[in-house]
Formats: C-alpha cells, sequence, structure tokens
C-alpha cells in the first residue's frame, strides 16, 4: 500500500517556467488538497478537491492550477514559475467517513 | 473562517520528562475533528492523534494523550516518557469532513528533547 505519492521530491525551475507537480493515492479517498509549508507559517491551503471533477480554492491559489479527472490523481500546475513559489509543497488524502489527512512525502522546489 | 493557533514556536523537554503543547481554535461549529501531526526532520507528516469534537473521552495513543476542551476551545498534546525520536514540529489541525473538507493548520511547535 503507497499512500500517497508525489513526485518530483526535489526540482529547480528558472522563473517563468511552468511544470507540473503529480499526486497519486492509491487509498481510493474523496478528499484531496495541497499545501504549501514556508518557515515559520505553517501549512497554507492551496488547492482542495472533494471528488472527482470538483476542485476550490484555498487560501494561496494564486499561480497555481489543479484538476481531478480521477479518484486518484491531483497534479498541480504551476503557470509561471515565480521565486516567491519556493517553497515545499505537500499533497494530502483523506477519507470522508475515516476523515484524517494521510500525506505525501512532499516535493521541494526552488524557483530562481 | 477558522484559525488554529499555536502560541509556543519552541519547546524543550529532558528525555523521559513530560512536555505539554498548546493549541487554541475558533470556530462557530459543533461537530469537527481535531489533529496533532509530527513532523521530523526527514519533512514527512505524520498522523499522531485524533479527536471527534463530539466525543467528550480525551483521545489517546500509547504515550500520547490529548486534554480536549471544548468550551474553552482548547486542544493540547501531551507526550509522556519524551524519547529522542520525539524531537519533531508539532502542527495542531482543524477540519470537519462535511462542510469544510480541508484542513487548517497551526503555526507550529518545535520540540527539542534534551538527552
Amino acid at each position: 500500500n503507497a499512500g500517497v505519492t508525489q513526485t518530483p521530491k526535489f526540482q529547480v525551475l528558472k522563473t517563468g517556467q511552468s511544470m507540473t507537480l503529480q499526486c497519486a493515492q492509491d487509498m481510493n479517498h474523496e478528499y484531496m488538497s495541497w499545501y504549501r509549508q514556508d518557515p515559520g507559517m505553517g501549512l497554507r491551503l492551496i488547492h482542495y478537491s472533494v471528488g472527482a471533477g470538483i476542485t476550490d480554492q484555498g487560501e494561496v491559489p494564486n499561480g497555481y492550477n489543479v484538476s481531478r479527472s480521477t479518484t486518484e490523481d491531483f497534479p498541480l500546475r504551476l503557470l509561471s514559475a515565480a521565486p516567491s513559489q519556493t517553497s515545499v509543497y505537500f499533497c494530502a488524502s483523506s477519507g470522508r467517513v475515516d476523515y484524517g489527512y494521510t500525506f505525501g512525502s512532499g516535493t521541494r522546489l526552488t524557483v530562481v | 473562517a477558522q484559525t488554529v493557533t499555536q502560541s509556543q514556536p519552541e519547546m524543550s523537554v529532558q528525555e523521559a520528562e513530560t512536555v505539554t503543547l498548546s493549541c487554541t481554535y475558533d470556530t462557530s461549529e459543533s461537530d469537527y475533528y481535531l489533529f496533532w501531526y509530527k513532523q521530523p526532520p526527514s519533512r514527512q507528516m505524520i498522523l499522531v492523534i485524533r479527536q471527534e469534537a463530539y466525543k467528550q473521552q480525551n483521545a489517546t495513543e500509547n504515550r500520547f494523550s490529548v486534554n480536549f476542551q471544548k468550551a474553552a476551545k482548547s486542544f493540547s498534546l501531551k507526550i509522556s516518557d519524551s524519547q529522542l525520536g520525539d524531537a519533531a514540529m508539532y502542527f495542531c489541525a482543524y477540519g470537519r469532513p462535511f462542510g469544510n473538507e480541508k484542513l487548517t493548520f497551526g503555526t507550529g511547535t518545535r520540540l527539542t528533547i534534551i538527552p
């Protein structure tokens, strides 16, 4: 049972480049979320989904895009990378009934 | 909007002693969940303990227990018999499976274990 799988683990981008952070879960969870973690600010919600085909914005959505075409996958797209997007990104999933989020191992992104 | 506050940026405890981490939250809802997550230097977020607001009994998981005070909106984590492996950032979080499915986190408390 792999849980929540995030790829890549590390990434360096140049300003203006785009990329997709991948997230997949094999627990048949309805809920999935993307967070970014910056020093001293805890985890801030970027986007979330309560089921396939349904997404909504979180606290810091600007510059990011998501889609949820299947229950398993929830990719995060950076449209035009900026240095302010340098952060650690976490994907997480939770069941509706057994509520409690399981996190992926994170992606450390540096934008230069 | 819900908020979660952790007022202790850093804490330290002697190995084998007991330490309590504080968390307060603000909500107008009566049915919700509260969590403590541990983040060791490996960066992995690990669920330590979960409390359902409608349950009056405090949750426990081995050496970890909570003091849930619903009226005071307080949710502290007690770690007994502290071990070196307990050294980590600890995050308090709030969520509701129906109506506010996402988690809201506090800013964390860094716990140091003194050998």
